[in-house]
């Protein structure tokens, strides 16, 4: 039981490059979430998924988009990335129960 | 006012001491209330729920009062794999049960236990 998975752990990329950060849940869980965490803002999500098929905007969605491929997975992708992307991109699922959210390793990223 | 504000620290403190966080929020609709730890360059992992009657697990107590807007933890016997950032977090307008993305993240309190 691995929890929540994320690929790659850590990524440098230029402006304009693109890539897509992976996460995988083997808990079962319905929802998903994607957040980045900057020195002095905390946690601030981007996107999530409430359940297989669906995805929803948060708090700073501008310049990502996502996709639910499965219940088990859920991917970040960056089309054009910029520095204001530098940041530690988080994964978490959960089960429903209130705040309850397991959180994935991170993947931390610069962009140049 | 920033929307849950936390005494950012660092907090050094001997082991076995007795220490204590606040956090305090803005929003007197928040329903619920959780408390976080997040070890260096770890991601964030659950550390307990705060009921408005207050609860304990173990050595950690919560607290939450509302006439203030504040939430607090308290640490008792400090042991050195305490040590960590500890962060507030306040749910949202709209947030329930099944509905975990509205939630208010605080930046945390970090604590340093000492040998």
């Amino acid at each position: 039981n691995a929890g929540v998975t994320q690929t790659p752990k850590f990524q440098v990329l230029k402006t304009g490059q693109s890539m897509t950060l992976q996460c995988a849940q083997d808990m079962n869980h319905n929802s998903m979430y994607w957040y980045r965490q900057d020195p002095g803002m905390g946690l601030r999500l981007i996107y999530y998924s409430a359940s297989e098929g669906t995805t929803d905007k948060g708090e700073v969605p501008n310049g990502y988009n996502v996709s639910r491929l499965n219940k088990r997975e859920f991917s970040l992708r960056l089309e054009s990335a910029a520095p204001s992307q530098t940041s530690v991109y988080f994964c978490a699922s959960s089960s429903g129960l209130p705040g309850a959210q397991f959180f994935g390793p991170g993947t931390r990223l610069t962009v140049l | 006012r920033k929307e849950v504000e936390q005494d950012p620290g660092p907090f050094n403190v001997p082991e076995g001491a007795t220490v204590a966080f606040n956090c305090t929020y803005s929003n007197s609709a928040s329903q619920s209330f959780f408390w976080y730890r997040q070890d260096c360059r770890k991601e964030p992992k659950l550390l307990m729920s705060v009921y408005s009657s207050g609860n304990e697990d173990g050595r950690f107590t919560a607290q939450l009062n509302r006439a203030s807007q504040y939430i607090s933890l308290l640490i008792r016997d400090s042991k050195l794999s305490d040590s960590a950032t500890y962060l507030c977090v306040v749910s949202a307008a709209g947030f329930n049960a099944g509905n975990n993305r509205k939630l208010i993240w605080g930046l945390g309190t970090s604590l340093a236990v000492n040998p």
